[in-house]
């Protein structure tokens, strides 16, 4: 299957603007979708298609793409805004339909 | 609002069948706009996309090929439900899974909801 790489982990300061990339060559054709995920519980989808919030996603998240990177950013991110973040979007390889990233622990300071 | 309530062992003996299922409310098996994933994850594997059932005027299957040939899903329209079996499994396939709802909007796609996960160890 086709890979999505993120950056392991990423730190931001309280309050401050933090974005965490996804790249891999399903996203030149496929949107990413975003998912938030804490300690012990099932992900949580933040971010889908262009750039649309499921509702009680607060306004602060938001995503973007261009060629083969998808990105999220969190502006203003919060201290309840530290989680796992994983991308996702359809596989192109033919051996699955989806294909997960490998998650960005991020770290509110 | 979509809730998705798994049942099911938490404790699988090796070479024996992993059985998962997955009730819905919010929402219909036999919806017309949504499919049914599995999902596991694992600290080795990551998130990993098993497959998928769903109907649209019948019923449709698709499988990861990492569990291709091992898995079976299945649907209960009267109970509102899927189920997941899993054959033959070996350690390799203790991992939390996520039963999940699949939304389509080309070139969109994404799981809305998800269930509370289960976390299924294989172990003698």
């Amino acid at each position: 299957s086709s890979e999505l790489t993120q950056d392991p982990a990423v730190s931001v300061a309280l309050g401050q603007i933090v974005r965490i990339t996804c790249q891999g060559d399903s996203l030149r054709s496929n949107y990413a979708s975003w998912y938030q995920q804490k300690p012990g519980q099932a992900p949580l989808l933040v971010i889908y298609g262009e750039n649309n919030r499921p509702s009680g996603i607060p306004d602060r998240f938001s995503g973007s793409s261009s060629g083969n990177t998808a990105s999220l950013t969190i502006t203003g991110a919060q201290a309840e805004d530290e989680a796992d973040y994983y991308c996702n979007s359809r596989d192109n390889s033919g051996n699955v339909l989806y294909v997960f990233g490998t998650g960005t622990k991020v770290t509110v300071l | 609002q979509v809730q998705l309530q798994q049942s099911g062992p938490g404790l699988v003996k090796p070479s024996q069948t992993l059985s998962l299922t997955c009730a819905i409310s919010g929402d219909s098996v036999s919806s017309n706009s949504a499919a049914w994933n599995w999902i596991r994850q694992s600290p080795s594997r990551g998130l990993e996309w098993l497959g998928r059932t769903y109907y649209r005027s019948k019923w449709y299957n698709n499988y990861g090929v990492s569990v291709s040939g091992r898995v079976t899903f299945n649907s209960d329209t009267s109970k509102n439900q899927i189920s997941l079996q899993l054959d033959s499994v070996t350690p390799e396939d203790t991992a939390v899974y996520y039963c999940a709802r699949g939304i389509t909007a080309r070139p969109a796609y994404y799981f809305d909801s998800w269930g509370q996960g289960t976390l299924v160890t294989v172990s003698s």
